[in-house]
Parts: C-alpha cells; structure tokens; sequence
C-alpha cells in the first residue's frame, strides 16, 4: 500500500518563480511528516518535522505546511543553489520506529 | 568524526560475488538505519539496530541480505550471492534517541552499489 505520495516527479522552474510541491499521506495517526532534501551523490538532509494540521515551519526560502492529508513545502523565490530532490516521509503505522519515504520531487531551478 | 561515514564509496562487484559495506554512525547514537535507493527512487528501508534491542529486519528483501552491529556502533550489511537488482545506493542513517517521531535522522553519503 502507498503511504507516501510525491507530486510532481519533477519541477523545473525560472530562478524567482515561486511554487510549492506536494505530499499525500495514508497514514492513520500521524506522528511526524518530515521532509528533507538530498543533493545529487549525498546522503538526505534533514529540512523539518511537522506534527498537527495547521502546523507550518521555515526555513530560508523554503515553508512546510501541514494538513490531515498532505503537506506542502512551498519554495518562495527560488535560486538555482535550490535545486535538489526533495523527499517527504512519514512514521510507518503501529508505532514502528522507521520512516515510510515518498519517491520524491526533483526540483531544478534555472538560472 | 562529525557525521555518519560509509565505505566503500562505491563497489563494483561481479554477479555472484558476496559484499560488504560499512557505516560508522554518529558517536553517542544508539539507532542505525540501512536503506537502499534504487535509480530515481525514493528510500526504501531495511533494517533498523537500536541499542542491545533485537534488530527489526523486516524490509530485508531476502534472505541475501544480513547485517550485524558490533558494540552498538559500526554496522555491516552484507549482501551475499549479489543479483544486478542489487545494484542502488546504500544509505545508513543514525539517530540519538528512541523517538523516530522527534530525533532526526543523520544519513551518511551512501555506497554506490554496480553488480555487472
């Protein structure tokens, strides 16, 4: 079953415009959606942890938001240094201490 | 050091051949976490250590695949009888605490797996 689902795969926009990229969830009673970015050849980095709908955090040019369904990490005048993949995870269900990853968003920001 | 460290880098391996890749956590941190991402995929979990505690096995894909933790620090995953779908990236993650909901996760750089 999807617990994690990234929209779009991939997002090329102009340095300066503005957009937001998406997280869909499945899982019941969340304990944390987290989101972090991963640059081409490393290991992921940690962005933020969002745990209630309503919940929004920042970070530079970047906000996450949450809903009871989804989250948003919204990318306000971006810069080609934003460029990267951006991966969303949830905590896997019954408390299980591991987080279910989405496939990810591959943002590419033109200068 | 500072981080959590993987070696090798990369491996080039022949199909058939067994292989070892090695992640060193951060210092101080009594979760691990091994994860393979495959080409443009996102992260697939496999095994998670947490202190003395059994080790939580259940994303191994079969059963080629075993890892240890000595001393609660350096983890070793091997891979035996290496199939080509073994080839991805390998990634180790560590953590401080218990709460997978409130300690980031660190991740090391990865090991680049190529069976031919």
């Amino acid at each position: 079953e999807d617990q994690v689902t990234q929209s779009p795969e991939a997002l090329r926009l102009q340095e300066g415009e503005s957009s937001s990229l998406n997280c869909s969830y499945t899982v019941s009673g969340l304990r944390g959606l987290f989101w972090y970015r991963q640059d081409p050849g490393k290991g992921p980095e940690f962005l933020f942890t969002l745990y209630s709908a309503g919940e929004e955090k920042e970070k530079e040019r970047l906000k996450a938001t949450l809903t009871k369904k989804e989250s948003f990490l919204h990318i306000t005048a971006p810069k080609p240094e934003d460029s990267a993949t951006y991966l969303c995870a949830v905590q896997a269900p019954r408390g299980a201490q591991k987080l279910v990853f989405g496939q990810g968003t591959r943002l590419t920001i033109n200068p | 050091g500072a981080g959590v460290s993987q070696s090798p880098s990369n491996k080039v391996t022949e199909k058939g051949k067994d292989v070892e890749l090695r992640c060193d956590p951060i210092s101080g941190h009594t979760a691990l976490y091994w994860y393979r991402q495959s080409l443009g995929q996102g992260l697939e979990f496999l095994i998670y250590f947490q202190g003395n505690s059994a080790p939580d096995k259940s994303g191994l894909p079969s059963d080629r695949f075993s890892a240890e933790r000595t001393g609660g620090s350096v983890s070793t995953l091997t891979i035996q009888r290496t199939q080509q779908e073994d080839s991805a990236v390998y990634l180790c993650a560590s953590r401080r605490g218990l709460a997978v909901s409130t300690d980031t996760q660190y991740f090391g750089p990865g090991t680049r797996l190529t069976v031919l």
